[in-house]
C-alpha cells in the first residue's frame, strides 16, 4: 500500500522568503507522486506531477518539486513567496504499474504567507 | 470546458434524512473519483467508476453510503439515512486515462465540491 507524510501541518514565511514544503512517501513500487494546492472554498487544482523521467519537476506559480527516491521525497519548492501563494497544499501519490488509478492524499499543510 | 460540475454547493439536512450528492464529470473522462475531506480525516477516497463501472468502494464507510454512476457525465452519491459525523465537504473528481500510457493523463480535475452539514 502506499501512503503520503507532509511534515508540518501549518507553515508561515514572510513573502519573498523561500517556500519549503515536505512530503515523504512510502510504497513498495515506483510512485507517481503530485503537489495539488488548495484555495478557501475550492477544489484541488494540480500543481505539478512526476511520473517518469527528469527527476526535478516545474509546475504552476513558480513551484518545483525534486523527486528522490533514496530519500523517499518530493519536496515542495519555491524561492519567493508571493501573498497569492497562501492556501493547503496537498502530496499525493498512486503507483505505477499497478491496477489503482486513485490518489492517495496526504493530510496538507497550510501555507501563510506575512506581508 | 466548465470543468467538473458539483451540486450543491452547500447543504444542510437533519439527522436521519436521505442526501444526494451529484457530480458531471469533465466529457471524455472515463475516470471519476468521490473524495470526503474532513479537518481530521483530510482527503479520503470514498470510491472510484471506471466506464461507469465502480472499481474500488473500498473507502465507502458504511451501507448508509452508495454511490451510482448511470452514464459517462452523471455520478450521485447517495447517503442514507445522514448522520451528523458524516459532515465534511464532498468532492468528485475526474480523469481521463492515457491510451498508451497511463503516466500522460495522471492528472485528475477536482469540482469545487459539496460541503454538506448534517444537524
Amino acid at each position: 500500500a502506499q501512503s503520503v507524510t507532509q511534515l508540518g501541518s501549518h507553515v508561515s514565511v514572510s513573502e519573498g522568503a523561500l517556500v519549503l514544503l515536505r512530503c515523504n512517501y512510502s510504497s513498495s513500487v515506483p510512485p507517481y507522486l503530485f503537489w495539488y494546492v488548495q484555495y478557501p472554498n475550492q477544489g484541488l487544482q494540480l500543481l505539478l506531477k512526476y511520473t517518469t523521467g527528469a527527476t526535478l519537476v516545474k509546475g504552476i506559480n513558480g513551484f518545483e518539486a525534486e523527486f528522490k527516491k533514496s530519500e523517499t521525497s518530493f519536496h515542495l519548492t519555491k524561492p519567493s513567496a508571493h501573498m497569492s501563494d497562501a492556501a493547503e497544499y496537498f502530496c499525493a501519490v498512486t503507483l505505477m504499474d499497478t491496477g489503482r488509478r486513485a490518489l492517495t492524499f496526504g493530510s496538507g499543510t497550510r501555507l501563510q504567507v506575512q506581508p | 470546458d466548465a470543468g467538473v460540475i458539483q451540486s450543491p454547493r452547500h447543504e444542510v439536512t437533519e439527522m436521519g434524512q436521505e442526501v444526494t450528492l451529484r457530480c458531471k464529470p469533465i466529457s471524455g473522462h472515463d475516470y471519476l473519483f468521490w473524495y470526503r475531506q474532513t479537518m481530521m480525516r483530510g482527503l479520503e477516497l470514498l470510491i472510484y467508476f471506471n466506464n461507469n463501472v465502480p472499481i474500488d468502494d473500498s473507502g465507502m464507510p458504511e451501507d448508509r453510503f452508495s454511490a451510482k454512476m448511470p452514464n459517462a457525465s452523471f455520478s450521485t452519491l447517495k447517503i442514507q439515512p445522514s448522520e451528523p459525523r458524516d459532515s465534511a465537504v464532498y468532492f468528485c473528481a475526474s480523469r481521463k486515462s492515457g491510451v498508451s500510457n497511463w503516466a500522460l493523463n495522471t492528472e485528475a480535475f477536482f469540482g469545487q465540491g459539496t460541503r454538506l452539514t448534517v444537524v
